[in-house]
């Protein structure tokens, strides 16, 4: 059973067109939410870490924000260079030690 | 040289080669990760490196082999690969730290034939 899942699989935007990628997990003993863009051909890139329900971090066109069980990254009026796969990573408590455990990614492609 | 780099990009080899990946931080992180990333699959945890000690082992098939001789390097010896070992294998490094972000290298892709 997957406990990160991203979804949509993919999404195809108009540039401009704002819209939001989901991250829900289900673990508990959340330790820290993360946010990764990876473009074709390169590691994946850190963007935002959120640790508790109600935080916000934004960063020119992105807007990361955390609930209890999901968290949103909103795009706004993206452009064609937004086009990369988003990870969402989740670190959560196993006893002793934590896990950080991936999604599958988000393919976005911005059409201008 | 900022960041995390892996050499080299690309890598072909047969089944019955012996090859080495190897990964360099200069971000003075003192954790080193290998990952496994596939088509369609989230990124596969494979081997951790905290203070030049290996402190995580995933069930990772014997034909890898880490290395991490210091804490500004790890090197992963492939020898016996299948088939389906092929992928893009990413390095990180992170503080040893349970908030700290992984930093990636931009992998190397391999393919196994």
């Amino acid at each position: 059973e997957d406990q990160v899942t991203q979804s949509p699989e993919a999404l195809r935007l108009q540039e401009g067109e704002s819209s939001s990628l989901n991250c829900s997990y289900t673990v508990s003993g959340l330790r820290g939410l993360f946010w990764y863009r990876q473009d074709p051909g390169k590691g994946p890139e850190f963007l935002f870490t959120l640790y508790s329900a109600g935080e916000e971090k934004e960063k020119e066109r992105l807007k990361a924000t955390l609930t209890k069980k999901e968290s949103f990254l909103h795009i706004t009026a993206p452009k064609p260079e937004d086009s990369a796969t988003y990870l969402c990573a989740v670190r959560f408590y196993t006893g002793a030690n934590s896990k950080l455990t991936f999604g599958k990614g988000i393919t976005l492609s911005v059409r201008p | 040289e900022t960041g995390v780099t892996q050499t080299p990009r690309h890598l072909v080899m047969g089944m019955t080669n012996k090859k080495s990946l190897k990964c360099e931080q200069h971000l003075g992180h003192n954790a080193m990760y290998w990952y496994k990333q596939s088509a369609k699959k989230p990124l596969e945890l494979m081997f951790v490196y905290s203070l030049e000690e290996r402190v995580e082992n995933n069930s990772v098939p014997s034909r890898f082999s880490p290395e991490c001789p210091n804490s500004s390097h790890l090197f992963l010896h492939l020898h016996t690969l299948q088939p389906e070992d092929s992928a893009l294998y990413l390095c990180a490094s992170s503080q040893e730290h349970f908030s700290s972000p992984l930093h990636f290298g931009n992998g190397t892709r391999l393919t196994v034939t």
